[in-house]
């Protein structure tokens, strides 16, 4: 079966940390999205990647293909970044039209 | 532009009532998706389309039905409501880029 696993579940962190959240998938994927979801409100795409890094802001994505692991990291968090962050592929192959999710991290940053 | 517009954002329905849940996008976006959320899950897939009049069932299609009669729309059928299919539902779309959500529908079947 073709598996999103993140890590942690839940973060607490003090305002001004370094947080880095973790993704891992089981198989060979086309691309690699991290989502951010407030309490009650929608999702919202922060990066698409298929290889290498990507920076926005505070937040930086990176993702290594052959370990097939990507990584969040957020720096001088702030309690605007208490949110559920979300890791989803979409597998390469033909036929592969479906985004698979992990379960989320659930942030909260503590003045 | 206004991305993925869904509709309601609540609703309460009685078991055994219908309803259909309204998504479209201005994005041009072949691929539409539909996705509930229950809590401490991830998103599980519904429906998928990739192109006008082309769906398919996702990981949980039952009691679910759907059409893509254009590019821009993507409704979401519940035939018969059950407590079961209380949850938050999400509209998405993407093509070849970032993938683009709808603010989803918070479904309560009493």
């Amino acid at each position: 079966k073709n598996e999103v696993e993140q890590s942690p579940q839940n973060l607490t962190a003090q305002e001004g940390e370094f947080i880095t959240i973790n993704c891992s998938y089981s198989v060979g994927i086309s691309a690699l999205h991290w989502l951010q979801q407030h309490p009650g409100g929608g999702i919202v795409s922060l990066f698409m990647l298929s290889s290498g890094k990507k920076k926005h802001g505070r937040l930086i994505a990176t993702i290594n293909i052959q370990e097939k692991h990507s990584s969040l990291h957020i720096t001088a968090s702030h309690p605007r970044d208490s949110a559920v962050y979300i890791c989803a592929v979409k597998y390469s192959g033909a036929g592969s039209y479906q985004l698979t999710f992990g379960k989320g991290t659930k942030l909260s940053v503590i003045p | 532009n206004a991305g993925v517009t869904q509709t309601p954002k609540f609703r309460i329905l009685k078991i055994g009532q219908s309803m259909t849940l309204q998504c479209t996008q201005d994005m041009n976006h072949n691929y539409m998706y539909w996705y509930r959320q229950d809590p401490g899950m991830g998103l599980k897939l519904i429906y998928y389309s990739v192109g006008a009049g082309i769906t398919d069932k996702g990981e949980v299609p039952n009691g679910y039905n759907v059409s893509r009669s254009t590019t821009e729309d993507f409704p979401l059928r519940l035939e018969l409501a059950a407590p079961s299919q209380t949850s938050v539902y999400f509209c998405a779309s993407t093509w070849t880029g970032e993938a683009f959500f709808g603010q989803g529908t918070r479904l309560t079947v009493v």
